[in-house]
């Protein structure tokens, strides 16, 4: 059963438009987290979030901003988009003091597409 | 750094053979290891899960031991079923940093 939500799960747009992807989660943890993930499969940290009012920049430049003003809510915003920004986009949470015994719970992820 | 290097796929197998992905990784102090598993057009999911050396995870008939002498968490799995094609990402995790990820491995399995 999910705890951690992602919306919507595929999305369409045009080429310059501004989007959101929604992610939130129940568990109440801190710590939340964006990759991105190529059709390789391989996953790029591009966001994270160590808790409210706190963002750090991931591995991948990214072209994407995020906020964090609620515990459980961890938006990520493109203000206009291209096609190179088609790919998964996938956030995840994890509670500080059990990461290294328990990981990161991850939603279903968002299928963008920029046409 | 920390970094996890795994076997690149995709790896092909019949149902009921024996399945081992390579997982080495590179880190200070004494991380924790995890496997996950991505099912197509899902999120991961955390498969196994070995915190300490010596440590064997173990799930859905999948393992891992946690091998510090050789810096290795190598999934198996005896007898492979088609239910378990999916994308398996071994990572790191280690202090207060981000996991740790590697590049993931493409499971098929055929029937």
């Amino acid at each position: 059963e999910a705890d951690i939500y992602q919306t919507p799960r595929y999305l369409v747009i045009g080429t310059g438009k501004k989007i959101t992807l929604e992610c939130s989660q129940t568990m109440g943890h801190d710590k939340m987290y964006w990759y991105q993930q190529d059709p390789g499969m391989e996953l790029h940290l591009i966001h994270y979030s160590y808790g409210v009012n706190s963002t750090e920049k991931g591995d991948l430049s990214s072209e994407s901003t995020v906020s964090r003003i609620r515990t459980e809510h961890f938006p990520l915003t493109l203000e206009s988009a291209r096609p190179s920004h088609t790919s998964q986009y996938l956030c995840a949470s994890s509670d500080p003091s059990r990461t290294n015994n328990y990981g990161y719970t991850f939603g279903s992820g968002t299928r963008l597409t920029v046409v | 750094g920390n970094s996890v290097t795994q076997m690149e796929g995709p790896v092909t197998l019949s149902e009921e053979a024996f399945l081992t992905i390579n997982c080495t990784y590179t880190a200070t102090g004494y991380p924790s290891l995890f496997w996950y598993v991505q099912y197509p057009g899902e999120g991961l999911q955390l498969l196994l899960k070995a915190t300490k050396a010596d440590d064997k995870g173990s799930n859905k008939g999948f393992e891992a031991t946690y091998r510090k002498e050789t810096t290795s968490f190598h999934l198996e799995k005896g007898s492979v079923q088609v239910s378990d094609s999916a994308v398996y990402f071994c990572a790191l995790a280690s202090g207060n940093t981000p996991l740790v990820f590697g590049k993931g491995t493409r499971l098929s399995v055929i029937a």
